[in-house]
Protein backbone atom coordinates (compact mmCIF):
# COMPACT_ATOMS: atom_id res chain seq x y z
CA UNK A 1 0.00 0.00 0.00
CA UNK A 2 0.79 3.65 -0.84
CA UNK A 3 2.07 5.54 2.66
CA UNK A 4 3.69 8.48 3.50
CA UNK A 5 5.64 8.93 6.79
CA UNK A 6 6.82 12.10 8.34
CA UNK A 7 9.49 11.79 11.02
CA UNK A 8 8.88 13.88 13.88
CA UNK A 9 5.36 14.90 14.83
CA UNK A 10 6.82 18.35 16.98
CA UNK A 11 10.21 20.04 15.55
CA UNK A 12 11.60 23.12 17.30
CA UNK A 13 14.37 25.07 15.88
CA UNK A 14 16.35 28.41 16.60
CA UNK A 15 15.21 31.81 15.39
CA UNK A 16 17.78 31.54 12.04
CA UNK A 17 18.14 27.86 12.49
CA UNK A 18 17.98 26.18 9.44
CA UNK A 19 14.92 24.14 9.02
CA UNK A 20 14.58 20.17 8.05
CA UNK A 21 11.09 18.36 8.03
CA UNK A 22 11.56 14.74 6.77
CA UNK A 23 9.04 13.01 4.54
CA UNK A 24 9.55 9.88 3.15
CA UNK A 25 7.17 7.86 0.77
CA UNK A 26 6.70 4.55 -0.78
CA UNK A 27 5.07 4.41 -4.15
CA UNK A 28 5.36 1.87 -6.53
CA UNK A 29 5.18 4.11 -9.45
CA UNK A 30 6.85 7.70 -9.81
CA UNK A 31 4.69 9.64 -7.88
CA UNK A 32 3.65 13.57 -7.50
CA UNK A 33 4.70 14.68 -4.04
CA UNK A 34 3.49 18.02 -2.32
CA UNK A 35 4.27 19.74 0.53
CA UNK A 36 1.06 21.76 2.24
CA UNK A 37 1.30 24.26 5.06
CA UNK A 38 -1.20 25.04 7.67
CA UNK A 39 -1.20 28.21 9.98
CA UNK A 40 -3.21 28.00 13.05
CA UNK A 41 -6.95 28.12 12.95
CA UNK A 42 -6.59 28.08 8.60
CA UNK A 43 -6.96 25.69 5.76
CA UNK A 44 -3.52 24.16 4.55
CA UNK A 45 -1.95 25.91 1.30
CA UNK A 46 0.24 24.61 -1.24
CA UNK A 47 4.20 25.51 -0.27
CA UNK A 48 5.50 23.30 -3.64
CA UNK A 49 5.24 20.37 -5.57
CA UNK A 50 7.23 18.30 -7.27
CA UNK A 51 6.16 16.84 -10.77
CA UNK A 52 8.97 14.97 -12.40
CA UNK A 53 10.98 17.59 -13.60
CA UNK A 54 13.52 19.31 -11.68
CA UNK A 55 14.10 17.09 -8.39
CA UNK A 56 15.18 20.55 -6.40
CA UNK A 57 11.60 22.21 -6.27
CA UNK A 58 11.23 25.42 -4.88
CA UNK A 59 8.58 26.46 -3.19
CA UNK A 60 6.86 29.97 -1.21
CA UNK A 61 8.41 31.94 1.14
CA UNK A 62 11.83 30.35 0.94
CA UNK A 63 11.06 26.89 1.19
CA UNK A 64 12.81 24.07 -1.23
CA UNK A 65 12.45 20.19 -1.30
CA UNK A 66 14.53 17.48 -2.42
CA UNK A 67 13.20 14.71 -4.21
CA UNK A 68 15.50 11.76 -3.89
CA UNK A 69 14.00 8.57 -5.73
CA UNK A 70 17.00 5.89 -4.26
CA UNK A 71 15.99 7.61 -0.78
CA UNK A 72 12.13 7.48 -1.46
CA UNK A 73 12.69 10.93 0.66
CA UNK A 74 10.92 14.39 0.07
CA UNK A 75 12.76 16.70 2.99
CA UNK A 76 11.68 20.27 2.94
CA UNK A 77 13.91 22.50 3.85
CA UNK A 78 14.55 26.35 4.88
CA UNK A 79 18.37 27.73 5.46
CA UNK A 80 16.91 30.45 7.85
CA UNK A 81 13.97 30.24 10.29
CA UNK A 82 11.45 32.61 10.73
CA UNK A 83 8.63 33.42 13.43
CA UNK A 84 6.28 33.58 11.16
CA UNK A 85 7.27 29.79 9.87
CA UNK A 86 5.53 28.49 13.09
CA UNK A 87 2.54 26.31 11.30
CA UNK A 88 1.77 22.24 11.12
CA UNK A 89 3.10 20.63 7.64
CA UNK A 90 2.22 18.37 5.41
CA UNK A 91 3.92 16.02 2.99
CA UNK A 92 1.70 14.24 0.52
CA UNK A 93 2.10 11.87 -2.62
CA UNK A 94 0.00 10.95 -5.46
CA UNK A 95 1.05 8.17 -6.59
CA UNK A 96 -2.15 7.53 -9.48
CA UNK A 97 -2.36 10.97 -10.66
CA UNK A 98 -5.56 11.50 -9.48
CA UNK A 99 -6.33 14.04 -6.91
CA UNK A 100 -8.52 11.35 -4.82
CA UNK A 101 -5.84 9.30 -4.38
CA UNK A 102 -3.29 11.58 -2.57
CA UNK A 103 -2.26 9.94 0.78
CA UNK A 104 -1.16 12.63 3.52
CA UNK A 105 0.61 12.36 6.16
CA UNK A 106 0.29 13.00 9.35
CA UNK A 107 2.42 16.47 10.32
CA UNK A 108 4.86 17.84 11.33
CA UNK A 109 4.56 21.30 13.89
CA UNK A 110 6.90 23.10 13.45
CA UNK A 111 7.76 25.65 16.73
CA UNK A 112 10.19 28.55 16.13
CA UNK A 113 11.98 29.64 19.61
CA UNK A 114 13.20 33.30 19.41
CA UNK B 1 -7.58 35.65 -5.45
CA UNK B 2 -8.93 32.36 -5.45
CA UNK B 3 -11.01 31.00 -2.89
CA UNK B 4 -12.99 28.20 -1.17
CA UNK B 5 -15.08 29.33 1.55
CA UNK B 6 -16.69 26.81 4.49
CA UNK B 7 -19.61 28.70 5.98
CA UNK B 8 -19.33 27.74 9.00
CA UNK B 9 -16.23 28.14 11.64
CA UNK B 10 -16.65 26.51 14.40
CA UNK B 11 -19.72 24.55 15.04
CA UNK B 12 -21.71 23.06 18.27
CA UNK B 13 -24.08 20.23 17.93
CA UNK B 14 -25.71 17.89 20.13
CA UNK B 15 -25.54 13.58 19.85
CA UNK B 16 -27.98 12.70 17.17
CA UNK B 17 -28.47 16.12 15.03
CA UNK B 18 -28.84 16.87 11.70
CA UNK B 19 -25.54 18.89 10.39
CA UNK B 20 -24.65 20.43 7.63
CA UNK B 21 -21.14 22.11 6.53
CA UNK B 22 -21.15 23.79 3.16
CA UNK B 23 -18.68 25.00 0.65
CA UNK B 24 -18.31 27.45 -1.88
CA UNK B 25 -15.83 27.68 -4.83
CA UNK B 26 -15.37 30.56 -6.93
CA UNK B 27 -12.63 29.05 -9.13
CA UNK B 28 -15.06 27.16 -11.73
CA UNK B 29 -13.14 23.66 -10.38
CA UNK B 30 -14.90 20.51 -11.70
CA UNK B 31 -13.65 18.59 -8.99
CA UNK B 32 -14.27 19.14 -4.78
CA UNK B 33 -13.89 17.18 -1.65
CA UNK B 34 -14.31 16.70 1.93
CA UNK B 35 -11.75 15.84 3.87
CA UNK B 36 -11.44 14.85 7.89
CA UNK B 37 -8.42 16.12 10.19
CA UNK B 38 -7.53 14.73 13.25
CA UNK B 39 -4.64 14.93 15.24
CA UNK B 40 -1.77 12.64 14.27
CA UNK B 41 -3.76 11.23 11.71
CA UNK B 42 -3.29 13.83 8.69
CA UNK B 43 -6.05 14.23 6.80
CA UNK B 44 -8.18 11.73 5.27
CA UNK B 45 -10.95 11.43 2.20
CA UNK B 46 -14.85 11.30 3.53
CA UNK B 47 -16.54 12.06 -0.10
CA UNK B 48 -15.06 13.58 -3.58
CA UNK B 49 -17.35 15.01 -6.61
CA UNK B 50 -15.77 15.22 -10.06
CA UNK B 51 -19.17 16.97 -11.67
CA UNK B 52 -22.44 18.30 -10.77
CA UNK B 53 -24.51 15.53 -8.91
CA UNK B 54 -21.68 13.14 -9.42
CA UNK B 55 -20.16 11.88 -5.69
CA UNK B 56 -17.17 9.17 -5.13
CA UNK B 57 -16.85 7.77 -1.63
CA UNK B 58 -13.31 8.21 -0.28
CA UNK B 59 -11.60 6.02 2.29
CA UNK B 60 -14.10 7.18 5.45
CA UNK B 61 -17.67 7.67 4.38
CA UNK B 62 -19.60 6.01 6.86
CA UNK B 63 -21.96 8.06 8.97
CA UNK B 64 -21.83 11.04 6.05
CA UNK B 65 -23.26 12.06 3.08
CA UNK B 66 -22.59 14.61 0.23
CA UNK B 67 -24.42 17.22 -1.77
CA UNK B 68 -23.43 19.41 -5.04
CA UNK B 69 -26.64 20.71 -7.20
CA UNK B 70 -24.41 23.18 -8.46
CA UNK B 71 -20.56 23.36 -9.41
CA UNK B 72 -19.59 25.56 -7.11
CA UNK B 73 -21.04 24.06 -3.87
CA UNK B 74 -20.34 20.78 -2.22
CA UNK B 75 -22.22 19.95 1.27
CA UNK B 76 -21.09 17.59 3.63
CA UNK B 77 -24.09 16.03 5.62
CA UNK B 78 -23.83 14.24 8.50
CA UNK B 79 -27.34 12.46 9.17
CA UNK B 80 -27.18 11.75 13.04
CA UNK B 81 -23.73 13.07 14.67
CA UNK B 82 -22.31 11.51 17.19
CA UNK B 83 -19.48 12.02 19.25
CA UNK B 84 -16.49 10.37 17.33
CA UNK B 85 -17.47 13.00 14.48
CA UNK B 86 -16.23 15.56 16.44
CA UNK B 87 -13.52 16.41 14.39
CA UNK B 88 -11.77 19.80 11.94
CA UNK B 89 -13.34 19.24 8.21
CA UNK B 90 -11.75 20.88 5.69
CA UNK B 91 -12.72 21.44 1.77
CA UNK B 92 -11.22 21.34 -1.00
CA UNK B 93 -11.37 22.00 -4.79
CA UNK B 94 -9.08 21.25 -7.44
CA UNK B 95 -9.15 21.79 -11.44
CA UNK B 96 -9.09 18.79 -14.09
CA UNK B 97 -5.04 19.56 -14.48
CA UNK B 98 -4.82 19.90 -10.73
CA UNK B 99 -6.54 16.47 -9.92
CA UNK B 100 -4.38 14.96 -12.05
CA UNK B 101 -1.05 15.71 -10.19
CA UNK B 102 -3.11 16.41 -6.94
CA UNK B 103 -2.99 20.60 -6.16
CA UNK B 104 -5.93 21.37 -4.25
CA UNK B 105 -7.24 24.55 -2.60
CA UNK B 106 -8.42 24.51 0.85
CA UNK B 107 -11.39 26.23 2.84
CA UNK B 108 -10.14 27.59 6.29
CA UNK B 109 -11.89 24.34 7.50
CA UNK B 110 -14.88 23.85 10.05
CA UNK B 111 -14.13 22.58 13.77
CA UNK B 112 -17.43 20.22 14.63
CA UNK B 113 -17.76 19.65 18.55
CA UNK B 114 -20.28 16.87 19.20
CA UNK B 115 -21.70 16.95 22.68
Amino acid sequence: AQSVTQLGSHVSVSEGALVLLRCNYSSSVPPYLFWYVQYPNQGLQLLLKYTSAATLVKGINGFEAEFKKSETSFHLTKPSAHMSDAAEYFCAVNPWSSASKIIFGSGTRLSIRP
Amino acid sequence: DVKVTQSSRYLVKRTGEKVFLECVQDMDHENMFWYRQDPGLGLRLIYFSYDVKMKEKGDIPEGYSVSREKKERFSLILESASTNQTSMYLCASSSPDGANTGELFFGEGSRLTVL
